[in-house]
């Protein structure tokens, strides 16, 4: 089956650093990614759609010069989270949607903190 | 916009009991349905879909339906064990856009 992988799976990194956050098709290639935000205890809320060779759309209240998305081909989308703070502490997940479909997979996700 | 509401819970139920998780949708065309079940400190694992009305899916035990007339898609399982202790999130997605997910029901199933 269609697999989605995620890197780092955890990171802690300390407040005004930056941290990217990589999500890959391993076996299909993938011109749209959306990545989802979970804190703890809640549910998912979607915070941006990611186009292969385009600028990603976010969704209203997330700070697009904080979270950086990158999709420069077609089986691999980066997030960066840039000077973090304690309140980005949260379950990042992607999913991507398989080319030429409307399958989507979801990626394991990652788990940061900030300390 | 797309909406799913869900009972939140918490759900708490003896072993063998019989599962009901309510879930309904508002969507402005014709969505795929989802359940998704998160273990503690896990990603999202598929559990079962569907993709049309009157659709049922089906997995380990667990079952829904899609009813467009109730706009509705109700989780259920016969007999529930300790080991489906998680949280069942219910979600939807349009001709493949991004999912939208409702609030999640944490599941505790007691020996």
């Amino acid at each position: 089956g269609a697999v989605v992988s995620q890197h780092p799976s955890w990171v802690i990194c300390k407040s005004g650093t930056s941290v990217k956050i990589e999500c890959r098709s391993l076996d299909f290639q993938a011109t749209t990614m959306f990545w989802y935000r979970q804190f703890p205890k809640q549910s998912l809320m979607l915070m941006a759609t990611s186009n292969e060779g385009s600028k990603a759309t976010y969704e209203q209240g997330v700070e697009k010069d904080k979270f950086l998305i990158n999709h420069a081909s077609l089986t691999l989308s980066t997030l960066t989270v840039t000077s973090a703070h304690p309140e980005d502490s949260s379950f990042y997940i992607c999913s991507a949607r398989v080319i030429g479909s409307y399958e989507q997979y979801f990626g394991p996700g990652t788990r940061l903190t900030v300390t | 916009g797309n909406s799913v509401t869900q009972m939140e819970g918490p759900v708490t139920l003896s072993e063998e009991a019989f599962l009901t998780i309510n879930c309904t949708y508002t969507a402005t065309g014709y969505p795929s349905l989802f359940w998704y079940v998160q273990y503690p400190g896990e990603g999202l694992q598929l559990l079962l879909k569907a993709t049309k009305a009157d659709d049922k899916g089906s997995n380990k035990g667990f079952e829904a339906t899609y009813r467009k007339e109730t706009t509705s898609f109700h989780l259920e399982k016969g007999s529930v064990q300790v080991s489906d202790s998680a949280v069942y999130f219910c979600a939807l997605s349009e001709l493949g856009q991004n999912f939208v997910f409702g609030p999640g029901t944490r599941l505790s199933v007691l020996p």
